[in-house]
């Protein structure tokens, strides 16, 4: 069984404030995917990053950064210098080499405070 | 199209009666996927369609839920028989064939609300 937690159900920070995400998972296939994706309040899903299990290079896209520690089971998601347009729900979601099936984490809100 | 298009935006209906949702997906998108978003909660797998048949149908909470894709491309979800606990977002996303099983990105519609009164 594969699983996602997003212990943070809701964070506000002021505007210009870093920010990190948290996101544990658990899974039992030793090739797997990780995955970040952004709710708006539109309610699309809006893909942020996929990470493979062989790959724990961290990465910088911007504002954005990810810190993948397969020896935690930890995909942390980290926002600098927030911005408004940041706010939404933000969700980490794990699948299975060749399974169909994204397991998703509960998410976390985040509010940024102008 | 240019996204995943997703019909209606909104459903309100009694308990009870018939729903059915439609998905456009992009346009060449052979993979088609249904996913249902309680509130606060993540999305959950319902099926997966590769071209027309569902390959897997295991996230279908019970037989009230059904879902068709009868030319490959648009798909329709048809929930009978409706009880309050239906009430969700009922998101559909799809992916490319070029894209690796597994790895999948998927592109998500906006949802279509169904609130069961």
């Amino acid at each position: 069984a594969q699983k996602v937690t997003q212990a943070q159900t809701e964070i506000s920070v002021v505007e210009k404030e870093d920010v990190t995400l948290d996101c544990v998972y658990e899974t039992r296939d030793t090739t797997y995917y990780l995955f970040w994706y952004k709710q708006p309040p539109s309610g699309e899903l809006v893909f942020l990053i996929r990470r493979n299990s062989f790959d724990e290079q961290n990465e910088i896209s911007g504002r954005y950064s990810w810190n993948f520690q397969k020896s935690t089971s930890s995909f942390n998601f980290t926002i600098t210098a927030s911005q408004v347009v940041d706010s939404a729900v933000y969700f980490c979601a794990l699948i299975g080499f060749g399974n169909e099936k994204l397991t998703f984490g509960t998410g976390t809100r985040l509010t940024i405070i102008p | 199209g240019a996204g995943v298009s997703q019909t209606p935006s909104n459903k309100v209906t009694e308990k009870g009666k018939y729903v059915e949702l439609r998905c456009d997906p992009i346009s060449g998108h052979t993979a088609l996927y249904w996913y249902r978003q309680s509130l606060g909660q993540g999305p959950e797998f319902l099926i997966y369609f590769q071209g027309t048949g569902a390959a897997d149908d295991s996230g279908l909470p019970n037989d009230r839920f059904f879902a068709v894709r009868p030319e490959g491309s648009v798909s329709t979800l048809k929930i009978q028989r409706t009880e309050r606990g239906d009430s969700a977002v009922y998101l559909c996303a799809s992916r490319g064939s070029g894209q690796l099983s597994g790895a999948n990105v998927l592109t998500f519609g906006a949802g279509s609300r169904l609130t069961v009164l």
